[in-house]
């Protein structure tokens, strides 16, 4: 089926460490995205990618970075610079750059420190 | 800044339409309205979204006012399963999400 693949569904992670999240989509999505969800909060955006080989920066970037080598994956690193990195985490694919199509949403990745 | 205001949480008996309020005074020309719904612990579910016509699908009608300053959601007959957190969001680019409204769908 298609849709969008996010895993794993928990990670736990020390302090200090950087840790990778995944995000496969099967969509043929150009456009490719990563929301942070803090409890009983709604979704800030982190980093969006429109086109393969570029992202741009979102609201709350600081202490993550992604990649967009593939035009179906678009992995989130939180890095230790990240100061409260414990959250629930989203990533999303939209089909077009421009126009009305609505994005689709991934089930998330919860992000503990141990 | 979200740039919609939507009541914080509405009760729903089953069976009974669900109507969903949602304040967008702000709203340019270009702006599409989305709703999302959430259910704990899992992703945004896409529900409809629209520019000025109202709009049906399989899920809901979304009723847009002639000015476009506000909007209604109406989930025609409201199911345990409705229950959820309902986003009602303006997309220009990206989508901005406020804190949305949790609707309770009781028996």
């Amino acid at each position: 089926d298609g849709g969008i693949t996010q895993s794993p569904k928990y990670l736990f992670r020390k302090e200090g460490q950087n840790v990778t999240l995944s995000c496969e989509q099967n969509l043929n999505h150009d456009a490719m995205y990563w929301y942070r969800q803090d409890p009983g909060q709604g979704l800030r955006l982190i980093y969006y990618s429109q086109i393969v080989n570029d992202f741009q920066k979102g609201d709350i970037a600081e202490g993550y970075s992604v990649s967009r080598e593939k035009k179906e994956s678009f992995p989130l690193t939180v890095t230790s610079a990240q100061k409260n990195p414990t959250a629930f985490y989203l990533c999303a694919s939209r089909g077009r750059r421009v126009g009305n199509q609505p994005q689709h949403f991934g089930d998330g990745t919860r992000l503990s420190i141990l | 800044d979200a740039k919609t205001t939507q009541p914080p949480s509405m009760d729903c008996a089953e069976g009974r339409a669900a109507n969903l309020p949602c304040n967008h005074s702000t709203i340019s020309g270009n702006e599409y309205v989305y709703w999302y719904r959430q259910i704990h612990s899992q992703g945004p579910q896409y529900i409809i979204h629209g520019l000025k016509n109202n709009e049906t699908n399989e899920m809901a009608s979304l009723i847009i006012t002639e000015d476009r300053k506000s909007s209604t959601l109406i989930l025609p007959h409201a199911t345990l399963r409705d229950t959820a957190v309902y986003y009602c969001i303006l997309f220009e680019g990206k989508l901005i999400f406020g804190q949305g409204t949790e609707l309770s769908v009781k028996p």
